[in-house]
This record gives C-alpha cells, structure tokens and sequence, in this order.
C-alpha cells in the first residue's frame, strides 16, 4: 500500500477555495486515489476517488498530474460545515482495507 | 439514499465481558468491513468480509474478534473478552464491489464502546 503524506492542518475563511495536497510517491500502476471527509463523531465519508487527470462531482474536485505522485483536493467556497478532517487514501483496486493516515484538519472560519 | 446504520450507538460494557456489534450494511453490497477509531486518533482497519468469509484482516484483528454474517441483512463484531484498550469507535462500512466505479466504502455513524 502506498504510503501518503498530507498537511496535518490548514484554515481558511468562509467562501475561499481551499486546496489539500497529499503526496503519495510510491503508487502503483493499478492505484486509485481516493477522499474521504470525517467530521467528529461520525463515520468517513467517501468525497471523490480519480486514478488520473481531473476528476469533479457535486462537492469537489481532484487533480492529479500525470506522473500520479501527487494529488490535490479542491473545495470551492468552503462554508463553515466543512470543517472536518480530510483523508487521502491510496489503493489498488482489489484491496479491500484501507489505511487511513492522520488526515488534514480544515478548520473553517467565518 | 441508501445508508449504512449500527446499533447500538453506545455500549458501556465490563472488563472481560463479551459484546456484539451489529451493523446492517446496505442492502445491495457484497462487502462488508469493520474499522475502529479510538479517541484522537486515525481510523484503523479491522478486518473485510465477502461471500461469508474473512477475505482480509489487520493485526489489530485477533482472536479476540470474530465477525459473522448471520442472516441477509446483519453484519456483526464480536469481541469476546473486552479489554480497556478495546475503548473505541467502531465502524461499519460497506460497499458495491472492491475495484472500479462502485467500491467505495459507505461508512456507518459507529457504535462508541466504552470498557470500565
């Protein structure tokens, strides 16, 4: 599994666009990269999945350049609600556990 | 839309005693999975599930647990022996298949153990 590396925390304001990084150097060729959001309490929940280029749904979009080494969550116009913590998570696509790392803490400010 | 739920939503149990989770997973998902957050810290996976056997599990996963898929709907963590360490959120999730479009993993709102 393909370890990742992610900021720890970030804030931002209310209505600004808000870019998380992960890093994730040794993924392999039948990888996806994938998203999650966690708020206190309550259980992960899937925001968006890319193997490669651009990737945008209802609530965020994911980069990802094409040496696939790195990939960036993007939150248009945060609000207060999405303070949370985010997770990458890197996995092939028969692996059925995943690790979750330390994720990146978004707070939110208004 | 379709969600994951687990009962209960707090369970204080002994030191030594045995609980049972239980989860029901949405209905048209083939694997199931079970994670654990203990207070502040990462999500850790347990342990898979598909076609009524374990397909993988992490070292956290020892005899101590056992999981079973008792009827079509039920999807279940036992932990026979309860520790102080075992004091945690515990997670179900689920999903549609393991690679491709559909394999993400639908989380449930957890059941918080709490060993006295």
């Amino acid at each position: 599994l393909a370890k990742t590396t992610q900021p720890i925390s970030m804030d931002s304001y209310e209505g600004q666009e808000v870019n998380i990084t992960c890093s994730h150097n040794n993924i392999a060729t039948n990888d996806y990269i994938t998203w999650y959001q966690q708020f206190p309490s309550q259980g992960p929940r899937f925001i968006i999945q890319g193997y490669k280029t651009k990737v945008t749904n209802e609530v965020a979009s994911l980069f990802i350049p094409a040496d696939r080494k790195s990939s960036t969550l993007s939150l248009p116009r945060v609000s207060l609600s999405d303070t949370a913590v985010y997770y990458c998570l890197v996995r092939g696509g028969n692996n059925n556990d995943m690790r979750f790392g330390a994720g990146t803490r978004l707070t939110v400010k208004p | 839309e379709p969600e994951v739920t687990q009962t209960p939503s707090h369970q204080v149990t002994q030191m030594g005693q045995e609980v049972i989770l239980r989860c029901v997973p949405i209905s048209n998902h083939l694997y199931f999975y079970w994670y654990r957050q203990i207070l502040g810290q990462k999500v850790e996976f347990l342990v898979s599930f598909y076609n009524n056997e374990i397909s993988e599990k992490s070292e956290i996963f020892d005899d101590q647990f056992s999981v079973e898929r008792p009827d079509g709907s039920n999807f279940t963590l036992k932990i026979r022996s309860t520790k102080l360490e075992d004091s945690a959120m515990y997670f179900c999730a689920s999903s549609e298949r393991t690679s491709g479009v559909g394999y993400e993993q639908y989380f449930g709102p957890g059941t918080r153990l709490t060993v006295t």
